[in-house]
């Protein structure tokens, strides 16, 4: 247990409704992370923040993706008409502001689009 | 585009043995690699980071080693256990300011380690 927890660990939807997850970061980790990884392949960036600032985003990702972290605390990722391609494991990842580039990462949330 | 390449892609040993994992990579200007080991379907776990001054850094029975000249990274693995079967990733960042979208992960090497 790294200390990050995101919830739910599984979710399975039908194709055009839409999902939220949550991460939970290790309370002194300014910064957080999403990341999509498919079977087979390493992690894919997503987005991330600095406190409540959201600093990237994936030229790659969807406006139907959205993500939040109001408090600098929790941070929401959602995903509107989801697509069977939405299919796969969201990773969160936290890390502290100042520390030497080790980041945290979350169990996941297994999405499965039906 | 930056690139990192792993092999083997997957790796059967037996337990008590030794294995090498390699990363290369052509990320430059350079600034981090590191190792995490990701078990089935959970987060990955850092194991390693190394930046472009290191050539190696040790966590238990897990080495990795750098050579930046080459853009070769390797992680050894010691007298291996069960628990060892899992994905090992090699990550690398830039040292540029083309922010966090250039840090590039690998594919991985599957590793399973048989009694």
């Amino acid at each position: 247990d790294t200390g990050v927890s995101q919830d739910p660990r599984h979710k399975i939807t039908k194709r055009g409704q839409n999902v939220t997850f949550r991460c939970d970061p290790i309370s002194e980790h300014n910064r957080l992370y999403w990341y999509r990884q498919t079977l087979g392949q390493g992690p894919e960036f997503l987005t991330y923040f600095q406190n409540e600032a959201q600093l990237e985003k994936s030229r790659l990702l969807s406006d139907r993706f959205s993500a939040e972290r109001p408090k600098g605390s929790f941070s929401t990722l959602e995903i509107q008409r989801t697509e069977q391609g939405d299919s796969a494991m969201y990773l969160c990842a936290t890390e502290k502001l100042q520390g030497a580039y080790e980041q945290y990462f979350g169990p996941g949330t297994r999405l499965t689009v039906t | 585009k930056n690139q990192v390449e792993q092999s083997p892609q997957s790796l059967i040993i037996l337990e008590g043995k030794n294995c090498t994992l390699q990363c290369n990579y052509t990320v430059s200007p350079f600034s981090n690699l590191r190792w995490y080991k990701q078990d089935t379907g959970r987060g990955p776990v850092s194991l390693t980071i190394m930046t472009f001054s290191e050539n190696t850094k040790s966590n238990g029975r897990y080495t990795a080693t750098l050579d930046a000249d080459t853009k070769q990274s390797s992680l050894h693995i010691t007298a291996s256990q069960l628990s060892d079967s899992a994905s090992y990733i090699c990550v690398v960042s830039p040292g540029d300011s083309g922010g966090y979208q250039k840090v590039t992960f690998g594919t991985g090497t599957k590793l399973q380690v048989i009694p």
